[in-house]
Protein backbone atom coordinates (compact mmCIF):
# COMPACT_ATOMS: atom_id res chain seq x y z
CA UNK A 1 0.00 0.00 0.00
CA UNK A 2 0.79 3.56 0.23
CA UNK A 3 3.15 5.05 2.89
CA UNK A 4 0.94 7.90 4.83
CA UNK A 5 1.97 9.37 8.01
CA UNK A 6 0.23 11.47 10.28
CA UNK A 7 1.25 12.22 14.19
CA UNK A 8 -0.16 10.51 16.76
CA UNK A 9 -2.14 12.82 19.07
CA UNK A 10 -2.58 16.70 19.33
CA UNK A 11 -4.09 18.26 22.32
CA UNK A 12 -5.75 22.09 21.51
CA UNK A 13 -8.01 24.41 23.57
CA UNK A 14 -11.69 25.09 22.85
CA UNK A 15 -12.08 27.80 20.47
CA UNK A 16 -8.25 27.68 18.99
CA UNK A 17 -7.22 26.37 15.78
CA UNK A 18 -5.19 22.94 15.09
CA UNK A 19 -3.82 21.59 11.88
CA UNK A 20 -3.21 18.08 11.17
CA UNK A 21 -0.36 17.26 8.95
CA UNK A 22 -0.29 14.17 6.47
CA UNK A 23 2.67 13.39 3.99
CA UNK A 24 2.11 10.29 1.58
CA UNK A 25 4.35 7.83 -0.63
CA UNK A 26 1.76 7.06 -3.66
CA UNK A 27 2.67 5.25 -6.86
CA UNK A 28 -0.45 7.18 -8.69
CA UNK A 29 -2.65 9.74 -6.83
CA UNK A 30 -6.36 9.49 -7.35
CA UNK A 31 -7.60 11.49 -4.54
CA UNK A 32 -6.63 12.94 -0.81
CA UNK A 33 -9.39 11.87 1.69
CA UNK A 34 -9.91 13.15 5.41
CA UNK A 35 -12.20 11.54 7.43
CA UNK A 36 -13.81 12.19 11.00
CA UNK A 37 -14.08 9.21 13.42
CA UNK A 38 -15.60 9.42 17.44
CA UNK A 39 -14.27 7.13 19.65
CA UNK A 40 -16.21 3.80 18.90
CA UNK A 41 -18.31 4.98 15.82
CA UNK A 42 -17.92 4.54 12.06
CA UNK A 43 -15.51 6.79 9.99
CA UNK A 44 -17.07 9.88 8.21
CA UNK A 45 -15.88 11.70 5.62
CA UNK A 46 -15.11 15.14 5.79
CA UNK A 47 -13.08 16.23 2.77
CA UNK A 48 -11.34 15.55 -0.44
CA UNK A 49 -8.70 16.86 -2.46
CA UNK A 50 -7.27 15.94 -5.91
CA UNK A 51 -5.91 19.42 -6.90
CA UNK A 52 -2.97 21.50 -4.93
CA UNK A 53 -4.29 24.01 -3.09
CA UNK A 54 -6.96 24.77 -0.28
CA UNK A 55 -10.69 23.15 0.06
CA UNK A 56 -12.89 25.15 2.74
CA UNK A 57 -15.98 23.66 4.20
CA UNK A 58 -17.56 25.48 7.07
CA UNK A 59 -15.02 25.45 10.32
CA UNK A 60 -12.87 22.46 8.31
CA UNK A 61 -10.46 23.29 5.40
CA UNK A 62 -7.73 20.64 3.80
CA UNK A 63 -4.40 21.53 1.89
CA UNK A 64 -2.66 19.83 -0.84
CA UNK A 65 0.24 19.84 -2.24
CA UNK A 66 0.89 17.09 -4.59
CA UNK A 67 4.63 18.00 -5.80
CA UNK A 68 5.74 17.75 -1.90
CA UNK A 69 2.92 14.32 -1.19
CA UNK A 70 2.11 16.72 1.78
CA UNK A 71 -1.97 17.45 3.27
CA UNK A 72 -3.59 18.84 5.84
CA UNK A 73 -6.61 19.58 7.37
CA UNK A 74 -7.32 22.59 9.23
CA UNK A 75 -9.82 22.62 12.62
CA UNK A 76 -10.99 26.17 13.26
CA UNK A 77 -13.06 27.64 16.34
CA UNK A 78 -12.52 24.04 18.23
CA UNK A 79 -15.39 22.58 19.89
CA UNK A 80 -15.58 19.94 22.75
CA UNK A 81 -17.33 17.52 19.75
CA UNK A 82 -14.27 18.25 17.44
CA UNK A 83 -12.17 15.59 19.76
CA UNK A 84 -11.96 12.28 17.47
CA UNK A 85 -9.43 10.54 15.44
CA UNK A 86 -8.90 12.15 12.07
CA UNK A 87 -7.66 10.06 9.57
CA UNK A 88 -5.74 10.84 6.41
CA UNK A 89 -6.51 8.41 2.98
CA UNK A 90 -4.97 8.44 -0.15
CA UNK A 91 -6.38 6.67 -3.48
CA UNK A 92 -4.41 5.29 -6.09
CA UNK A 93 -5.09 4.89 -9.87
CA UNK A 94 -6.14 1.42 -8.92
CA UNK A 95 -8.79 2.63 -6.75
CA UNK A 96 -7.44 1.26 -3.54
CA UNK A 97 -7.61 3.57 -0.78
CA UNK A 98 -5.15 3.52 2.08
CA UNK A 99 -5.16 5.04 5.05
CA UNK A 100 -3.04 6.74 7.99
CA UNK A 101 -3.26 5.32 11.47
CA UNK A 102 -4.80 8.65 12.45
CA UNK A 103 -4.78 11.53 14.60
CA UNK A 104 -6.61 11.70 17.88
CA UNK A 105 -7.37 15.09 18.83
CA UNK A 106 -8.33 15.79 22.29
CA UNK A 107 -9.86 19.39 22.87
CA UNK A 108 -9.90 21.26 26.42
CA UNK A 109 -11.79 23.25 27.92
CA UNK B 1 -32.90 5.93 5.13
CA UNK B 2 -29.18 5.72 2.88
CA UNK B 3 -27.36 3.36 4.63
CA UNK B 4 -24.79 0.76 5.06
CA UNK B 5 -25.82 -2.28 7.15
CA UNK B 6 -23.55 -4.61 8.55
CA UNK B 7 -24.52 -8.00 10.10
CA UNK B 8 -23.69 -9.42 13.12
CA UNK B 9 -22.03 -6.45 15.13
CA UNK B 10 -20.67 -8.39 17.22
CA UNK B 11 -19.16 -12.07 17.05
CA UNK B 12 -17.02 -14.41 19.42
CA UNK B 13 -16.02 -17.18 17.42
CA UNK B 14 -13.25 -20.17 17.67
CA UNK B 15 -10.77 -21.38 15.31
CA UNK B 16 -11.38 -22.65 11.84
CA UNK B 17 -14.69 -22.08 11.72
CA UNK B 18 -16.29 -20.61 9.04
CA UNK B 19 -18.32 -17.07 9.16
CA UNK B 20 -19.44 -14.89 6.89
CA UNK B 21 -20.45 -11.35 8.12
CA UNK B 22 -23.04 -9.45 5.32
CA UNK B 23 -22.77 -6.33 4.11
CA UNK B 24 -25.92 -4.12 2.42
CA UNK B 25 -26.15 -0.53 1.33
CA UNK B 26 -29.24 0.62 -0.25
CA UNK B 27 -27.76 3.81 -2.30
CA UNK B 28 -27.85 2.22 -5.40
CA UNK B 29 -23.44 2.42 -4.97
CA UNK B 30 -21.16 0.80 -7.65
CA UNK B 31 -18.07 0.82 -5.09
CA UNK B 32 -18.34 -1.28 -2.34
CA UNK B 33 -14.84 -2.30 -0.15
CA UNK B 34 -14.28 -4.30 3.43
CA UNK B 35 -11.42 -2.58 5.99
CA UNK B 36 -10.16 -3.81 9.07
CA UNK B 37 -9.11 -1.68 12.01
CA UNK B 38 -6.47 -2.18 14.48
CA UNK B 39 -5.44 0.18 17.26
CA UNK B 40 -2.05 1.64 16.05
CA UNK B 41 -2.83 0.49 12.41
CA UNK B 42 -5.03 2.11 11.27
CA UNK B 43 -7.58 1.17 8.71
CA UNK B 44 -6.67 -1.20 6.27
CA UNK B 45 -8.28 -2.01 2.77
CA UNK B 46 -9.02 -6.12 2.41
CA UNK B 47 -11.03 -6.17 -0.70
CA UNK B 48 -12.94 -3.57 -2.66
CA UNK B 49 -15.61 -4.08 -5.78
CA UNK B 50 -15.98 -1.72 -8.64
CA UNK B 51 -18.66 -3.13 -9.67
CA UNK B 52 -21.55 -6.43 -9.76
CA UNK B 53 -18.28 -9.74 -10.59
CA UNK B 54 -15.28 -7.08 -10.34
CA UNK B 55 -13.63 -7.84 -7.09
CA UNK B 56 -9.44 -6.57 -5.98
CA UNK B 57 -7.01 -7.34 -3.55
CA UNK B 58 -6.90 -4.72 -0.98
CA UNK B 59 -3.60 -4.27 1.07
CA UNK B 60 -4.68 -6.95 3.54
CA UNK B 61 -6.74 -9.54 1.29
CA UNK B 62 -4.90 -13.01 3.11
CA UNK B 63 -7.26 -15.06 4.90
CA UNK B 64 -10.15 -13.47 3.35
CA UNK B 65 -12.86 -13.93 0.50
CA UNK B 66 -15.40 -11.79 -0.97
CA UNK B 67 -18.10 -12.16 -3.70
CA UNK B 68 -20.46 -9.34 -5.36
CA UNK B 69 -23.26 -11.29 -6.45
CA UNK B 70 -25.46 -8.61 -6.72
CA UNK B 71 -24.90 -4.82 -6.68
CA UNK B 72 -26.29 -3.67 -2.89
CA UNK B 73 -23.95 -6.98 -1.09
CA UNK B 74 -20.70 -7.53 -0.57
CA UNK B 75 -20.38 -10.33 2.01
CA UNK B 76 -16.73 -10.98 4.07
CA UNK B 77 -16.15 -14.38 4.25
CA UNK B 78 -13.33 -16.03 6.68
CA UNK B 79 -13.18 -19.52 5.39
CA UNK B 80 -10.78 -20.61 8.43
CA UNK B 81 -10.81 -17.73 10.77
CA UNK B 82 -7.51 -17.29 13.59
CA UNK B 83 -6.98 -15.39 16.23
CA UNK B 84 -4.77 -12.68 14.21
CA UNK B 85 -8.25 -12.21 12.62
CA UNK B 86 -9.80 -10.53 15.50
CA UNK B 87 -10.54 -7.37 14.65
CA UNK B 88 -12.84 -4.11 13.92
CA UNK B 89 -14.40 -4.93 10.24
CA UNK B 90 -16.15 -2.06 8.51
CA UNK B 91 -17.73 -1.99 5.57
CA UNK B 92 -18.40 0.80 2.86
CA UNK B 93 -20.03 1.65 0.14
CA UNK B 94 -19.64 5.16 -2.70
CA UNK B 95 -20.58 5.62 -6.36
CA UNK B 96 -17.97 4.81 -8.39
CA UNK B 97 -17.12 8.37 -9.67
CA UNK B 98 -17.74 9.45 -5.99
CA UNK B 99 -14.70 8.13 -4.65
CA UNK B 100 -15.25 12.03 -4.74
CA UNK B 101 -17.49 12.38 -2.30
CA UNK B 102 -16.10 9.49 0.18
CA UNK B 103 -17.54 6.52 1.13
CA UNK B 104 -20.58 5.94 3.77
CA UNK B 105 -19.26 3.41 6.32
CA UNK B 106 -21.60 0.67 8.04
CA UNK B 107 -21.47 0.61 11.90
CA UNK B 108 -18.26 -2.25 12.38
CA UNK B 109 -18.44 -5.71 13.25
CA UNK B 110 -16.04 -6.39 16.55
CA UNK B 111 -15.28 -9.94 15.73
CA UNK B 112 -13.03 -11.79 18.35
CA UNK B 113 -11.61 -14.90 17.03
CA UNK B 114 -10.56 -17.72 20.03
Amino acid sequence: GQNIDQPTEMTATEGAIVQINCTYQTSGFNGLFWYQQHAGEAPTFLSYNVLDGLEEKGRFSSFLSRSKGYSYLLLKELQMKDSASYLCAVSANDYKLSFGAGTTVTVRA
Amino acid sequence: EAQVTQNPRYLITVTGKKLTVTCSQNMNHEYMSWYRQDPGLGLRQIYYSMNVEVTDKGDVPEGYKVSRKEKRNFPLILESPSPNQTSLYFCASSPREGLLIGQYFGPGTRLTVT
